[in-house]
């Protein structure tokens, strides 16, 4: 069955960086687009970033453009989420999920920009 | 951008009794490939989103028949024919024809 496990949250510093692994299996990774998704405490749900399969195009949410980036290893199946200039706005549970149309999503890696 | 918004904000139902949410999008969401992305989430109290419905319509396995989608171009809407109590929790639809994607603010769904 497809599994989407998120790894590297925690708490950071305005101003810090962080990288967000997601690991997937059950699927055939390779063959997928990919996207992050977060959710502020108490709020909405808020799309974040989408790679292509093969990482040739990358699309960004305006609110993280400049500061995040994400990229993907095929040979690992892993996806990840490199964010730099973290401010407090940025604090959610962030989220991967596969496929164009969101099929599965993974259970979340909370991320903390406090001083 | 696309912006999606939904109504009701709340929903109180009773167990057995219908319930429509309904989501409007400020463009057609109608792709150039001439598919229309608009899908629909559940999310339960202290879990991770899942999707139950994609393309405006098509109910994900696993999916319960009393949730159905429907609409085009701009208005949809999500019922649930007969509310059950897992079906507790808050409800989002979503734009994936145009970048930035874009959801709605979400329904929340609740027992009276």
């Amino acid at each position: 069955q497809v599994q989407l496990v998120e790894s590297g949250g925690g708490v950071v510093q305005p101003g810090g960086s962080l990288r967000l692994s997601c690991a997937a299996s059950g699927f055939t990774f390779s063959s997928y687009g990919m996207h992050w998704v977060r959710q502020a405490p108490g709020k909405g749900l808020e799309w974040v970033a989408f790679i292509r399969f093969d990482g040739t195009n990358k699309y960004y949410a305006d609110s993280v453009k400049g500061r995040f980036t994400v990229s993907r290893d095929n040979s690992k199946n892993t996806l990840y989420l490199q964010m730099n200039s973290l401010r407090a706005e940025d604090t959610a549970v962030y989220y991967c999920a596969n496929k164009w149309d969101f099929d599965y999503w993974g259970q979340g890696t909370l991320v903390t920009v406090s001083s | 951008d696309v912006v999606m918004t939904q109504s009701p904000l709340s929903l109180p139902v009773t167990l057995g009794q219908p319930a429509s949410i309904s989501c409007r999008s400020s463009q057609s969401l109608v792709h150039s490939d001439g598919n229309t992305y608009l899908n629909w989430f559940q999310q339960r109290p202290g879990q991770s989103p899942r999707r139950l419905i994609y393309k405006v319509s098509k109910r994900d396995s696993g999916v319960p028949d009393r949730f159905s989608g429907s609409g085009s171009g701009t208005d949809f809407t999500l019922k649930i024919s007969s509310v059950e109590a897992e079906d507790v929790g808050v409800y989002y639809c979503m734009q994936g024809t145009q970048f930035p994607l874009t959801f709605g603010g979400g329904t929340k769904v609740e027992i009276k």
